[in-house]
């Protein structure tokens, strides 16, 4: 079945560690993107990426990194400089162009610092 | 830029009642897309309905419409016949047509149908 797997599920993360989530979709779609959600406050983009080896900050992109080498896959990096990471994490991909475009999304990662 | 506001932090209910979720927008962007998305306690997202900013008829799908009133920059999710499975968060988001510009979301209305 066609989809995105968000992977671990649950992370635990100790203060000053980098931790990277996966994210893989096999749809086929050319853009990806990341988001964080807190209680709240909705869904905030932290970066996305429209095509392989390109990618654009979000609106809360500071203490993330993320590599798009692949069109499958998007992974991000939480760095040690990112001050409050406990969070539940939305990875998510749609076509490109001037169609619907919805998102798919995959089913979250949530991570705590411990 | 754009903007979603959603004004109904939680809303109630009754099972097989018809209710409706507020959502206004904020843009500059001439032609746009407006989507509402589900989230049940598990955390998946799911799509449940678009909006086209041209498109003539508002927008159904099965139990879900979309009262979208351009004029007033409002679209708001009409759930018929409510069950208790559809308790849930709901967001509304936005994505303007030009750019390929990522959806933009509001902070969402958490919805409980009560038996």
């Amino acid at each position: 079945d066609g989809g995105i797997t968000q992977s671990p599920k649950y992370l635990f993360r100790k203060e000053g560690q980098n931790v990277t989530l996966s994210c893989e979709q096999n749809l086929n779609h050319d853009a990806m993107y990341w988001y964080r959600q807190d209680p709240g406050q909705g869904l905030r983009l932290i970066y996305y990426s429209q095509i392989v080896n390109d990618f654009q900050k979000g609106d809360i992109a500071e203490g993330y990194s993320v590599s798009r080498e692949k069109k499958e896959s998007f992974p991000l990096t939480v760095t040690s400089a990112q001050k409050n990471p406990t969070a539940f994490y939305l990875c998510a991909s749609s076509t490109t162009g001037r169609e619907v475009r919805k998102a798919f999304f995959g089913q979250g990662t949530r991570l705590t610092v411990v | 830029a754009q903007k979603i506001t959603q004004t109904q932090p939680g809303m109630f209910v009754q099972e097989k009642e018809a209710v409706t979720l507020d959502c206004t927008y904020d843009t500059s962007d001439p032609s746009y897309g407006l989507f509402w998305y589900k989230q049940p306690s598990s955390g998946e997202m799911i799509f449940l309905i678009y909006q086209g900013s041209y498109d003539q008829q508002n927008a159904t799908e099965g139990r879900y419409s979309l009262n979208f009133q351009k004029a007033r920059k409002s679209a708001n999710l009409v759930i018929s016949a409510s069950q208790l499975g559809d308790s849930a968060m709901y967001f509304c988001a936005m994505r303007a047509h030009s750019g390929n510009t990522p959806l933009v979301f509001g902070k969402g209305t958490r919805l409980s149908v009560i038996a």
